[in-house]
């Protein structure tokens, strides 16, 4: 029973280049969550989807940066003309389908912007 | 979701077991006490939650006061592989937001 999947683990871009990073959910679980963490920080909320739809995204910074997870594959969280200030690790968790559901965590992207 | 007060850092030595305390003064009636560590910048792992009453698992137990204005999280014997940022979260189990918001969480370190 596989966990939450990841990947890249490391990403390295130069500034101005874009990021994936995709997540796939572990079997069952329709609701992807993603999390960011700054170096020496906690983890802080990005948004929240359901299949198909963008529940909460009150994390999310107003540019550059958006998310989706399609009826079919993982979801996509897409950073375009990174900047160093977006050097971070990444975590996606989901929970199954209902309101509340714990979340489970995968090993995150390390992102690195040189 | 309410706000958790944590201490910053324990120790712990080998085998003992670790107590990590947590208040959450404000909890509200339908928020439940998450608790979840995170391993030297591993994926956040998740431990155990509980609404009122007490609840053991094969990682922990969980210990909440009547009142629900604090809870414990005890792991019975703990190892070096126990070493981790532990987050005590307070939130909202159904009909409300899914957001998980971590604080600063307490440092714990198991020594020999």
């Amino acid at each position: 029973n596989a966990g939450v999947m990841q990947n890249p683990r490391h990403l390295v871009r130069r500034r101005g280049q874009e990021a994936r990073l995709r997540c796939s959910p572990m079997k069952g679980h329709s609701h992807v969550y993603w999390y960011r963490q700054l170096p020496e920080e906690g983890l802080k909320f990005m948004v929240y989807l359901q299949k198909e739809n963008i529940i909460d995204e009150s994390g999310m910074p107003k540019e550059r940066f958006s998310a989706e997870f399609p009826k079919e594959g993982p979801s996509i969280l897409r950073i375009q003309q990174v900047v160093r200030g977006d050097s971070a690790a990444y975590f996606c968790a989901s929970s199954p389908g209902r309101v509340g559901e714990t979340q489970y965590f995968g090993p995150g992207t390390r992102l690195l912007v040189l | 979701d309410a706000k958790t007060t944590q201490p910053p850092s324990m120790d712990c030595a080998e085998g003992r077991a670790a107590n990590l305390p947590c208040n959450h003064s404000t909890i509200s009636g339908n928020e439940y006490v998450y608790w979840y560590r995170q391993i030297h910048s591993q994926g956040p792992q998740y431990i155990i939650h509980g609404l009122k009453n007490n609840e053991t698992n094969e990682m922990a137990s969980l210990i909440i006061t009547e009142d629900r204005k604090s809870s414990t999280l005890i792991l019975p014997h703990a190892t070096l592989r126990d070493t981790a940022v532990y987050y005590c979260i307070v939130r909202v189990g159904t009909g409300g937001g899914n957001k998980l918001t971590f604080g600063t969480g307490t440092q714990l370190k198991v020594e020999l």
